[in-house]
C-alpha cells in the first residue's frame, strides 16, 4: 500500500536556520513526489514537485527537494528560513492515476 | 486564488442536521477529489471523481455522500455526523490521464459537528 512518512512533526527554527525536512514514502511503481505548503488561514498550495529527471529539485521561495530513488526518500531543504516560512508542509506520492497520499505534515515556526 | 472555490468556508451543524459542502472548479479539470484534514493524521482521500464517474471510495462512512453532476462541480451531503467528523475538507481537481500535472486545492470548509 502507498504511505508516507514525515519525521518532523513539529519544527522550530530561528531565521536564517538552514531546513531540512524528511519525507520518505513506500509506492510499488513510478512515483511522483510533491511538497506542498499550507500557510496560516490559506489553502494548500504546491511547494515544488519531482516527476521524472534532475533529482535535485528547485520551488518557490527558495526551496528545494532531492529525490533518492536507492533511500525512497524526497526531503525538503531551505538554506535559510524566514519568518514568512511559517507554515505546515506536506509531502506527497501520487502514481499514474494523479490520486495523492499525503503524510501527517510537518508545522514549522520561524522565530524572527 | 487557486481556481478550486469551496463554501461555505464554516458550518457548525448539530448531529442530526442534514447539510451539503459545495466545490467548484474553473480550471477546465476531469477529476475531482474530496480530502479529510483532521489535526496530527495525514490528509485523508475519501472520494475521487474522475470524468464525473466516481473511481474511489476509501471506506468512508454513508453518513458522508459525495455527488458531482458535472466536471466541474463536487458536493459532499452530509447527514447524522458524529462530532469525530470535525475537520477540514478539501476540495481538489487535476486533469485525470495526463501526465505531470499536479492538484489544485480549494481553501476547505470547517466542519464542527456539535
Amino acid at each position: 500500500a502507498q504511505s508516507v512518512s514525515q519525521h518532523n512533526h513539529h519544527v522550530i527554527l530561528s531565521e536564517a536556520a538552514s531546513l531540512e525536512l524528511g519525507c520518505n514514502y513506500s509506492y510499488g511503481g513510478t512515483v511522483n513526489l510533491f511538497w506542498y505548503v499550507q500557510y496560516p488561514g490559506q489553502h494548500l498550495q504546491l511547494l515544488l514537485k519531482y516527476f521524472s529527471g534532475d533529482p535535485l529539485v528547485k520551488g518557490i521561495k527558495g526551496f528545494e527537494a532531492e529525490f533518492i530513488k536507492s533511500k525512497f526518500s524526497f526531503n525538503l531543504r531551505k538554506p535559510s528560513v524566514q519568518w514568512s516560512d511559517t507554515a505546515e508542509y506536506f509531502c506527497a506520492v501520487g502514481g499514474a492515476t494523479n490520486k495523492l497520499i499525503f503524510g501527517t505534515g510537518t508545522l514549522l515556526a520561524v522565530q524572527p | 486564488e487557486t481556481g478550486v472555490t469551496q463554501t461555505p468556508r464554516h458550518l457548525v451543524m448539530g448531529m442530526t442536521n442534514k447539510k451539503s459542502l459545495k466545490c467548484e472548479q474553473h480550471l477546465g479539470h476531469n477529476a475531482m477529489y474530496w480530502y479529510k484534514q483532521s489535526a496530527k493524521k495525514p490528509l485523508e482521500l475519501m472520494f475521487v471523481y474522475s470524468l464525473e464517474e466516481r473511481v474511489e471510495n476509501n471506506s468512508v462512512p454513508s453518513r458522508f455522500s459525495p455527488e458531482c453532476p458535472n466536471s466541474s462541480h463536487l458536493f459532499l451531503h452530509l447527514h447524522t455526523l458524529q462530532p469525530e467528523d470535525s475537520a477540514l475538507y478539501l476540495c481538489a481537481s487535476s486533469q485525470d490521464g495526463q501526465e505531470n500535472t499536479e492538484a489544485f486545492f480549494g481553501q476547505g470548509t470547517r466542519l464542527t459537528v456539535v
